[in-house]
């Protein structure tokens, strides 16, 4: 069955960098894409991006354009979300979620990563 | 941006009756080539990560009951939920995927 195995709760200083990974299974790695979907505490859901798992292609929404960078590593099937200068409004919680056959909705999610910004 | 914008925000709901919730697209989201609404309707439990439940609008992902239907076309559209079961509690989001960034609503909380 598919999943989406993200990695673990984050604590970080402001400034900082933080990675994210998610490792999808089930399904062949490069034939759907692979967005990520932000949730701040108590709040609903943003949009941050998605990449393309073929070409490595990413698209970001322009809020978090520079700040967010989406990476892969196919030789372990494995997307990243890497944070940099962290803020304390980046505390939220992190979803990796998978491209439907369509690329349009995404009908796989991760379970959440964490990730704390504070001083 | 597309701006979607949810309503209510909230609404309670008795065992076995319906829910209803509205969701408006800023901008036309039916691509006429296609002839096919880029929206979804996603659900989110408590603690849990969102479920895909309806998407080109008005299709049901596999598996989820059909007392959920979607419907609408162009900017306006509706998440119905009939019969109302108790593991219906969440809240349900819209998201439009025509425009990039794909933006969401910002979410009805159903409660009994």
């Amino acid at each position: 069955q598919v999943q989406l195995v993200q990695s673990g709760s984050e604590l970080q200083k402001p400034g900082a960098s933080v990675t994210v990974s998610c490792k999808p299974s089930g399904y062949t790695f490069i034939k759907s894409s692979i967005h990520w979907v932000r949730q701040a505490p108590g709040q609903g859901l943003e949009w941050i991006g998605w990449i393309n798992t073929n070409t490595g292609n990413p698209t970001y929404a322009q809020d978090f354009a520079g700040h967010f960078v989406f990476s892969l590593d196919t030789s372990i099937t494995t997307a990243y979300l890497h944070i940099s200068g962290l803020k304390a409004e980046d505390s939220a919680i992190y979803y990796c979620a998978r491209g439907d056959g369509t690329g349009y909705f995404l009908d796989y999610w991760g379970q959440g990563t964490l990730v704390t910004v504070s001083s | 941006d597309v701006v979607m914008t949810q309503s209510p925000d909230s609404l309670s709901v008795s065992l076995g009756e319906r829910a209803t919730i509205s969701c408006k697209s800023s901008q036309n989201i039916l691509y006429t080539s296609d002839n096919k609404n880029y929206l979804a309707w996603y659900q989110q439990k408590p603690g849990q990560p969102p479920k895909l439940l309806i998407y080109w609008a008005s299709t049901r992902q596999s598996g989820v009951p059909d007392r959920f239907s979607g419907s609408g076309s162009g900017t306006d559209f509706t998440l119905t939920i009939n019969s109302l079961q108790a593991e219906d509690v969440a809240v349900y989001y819209c998201q439009q995927s025509f425009y990039t960034p794909r933006t969401f609503g910002q979410g009805t909380k159903v409660e009994i």
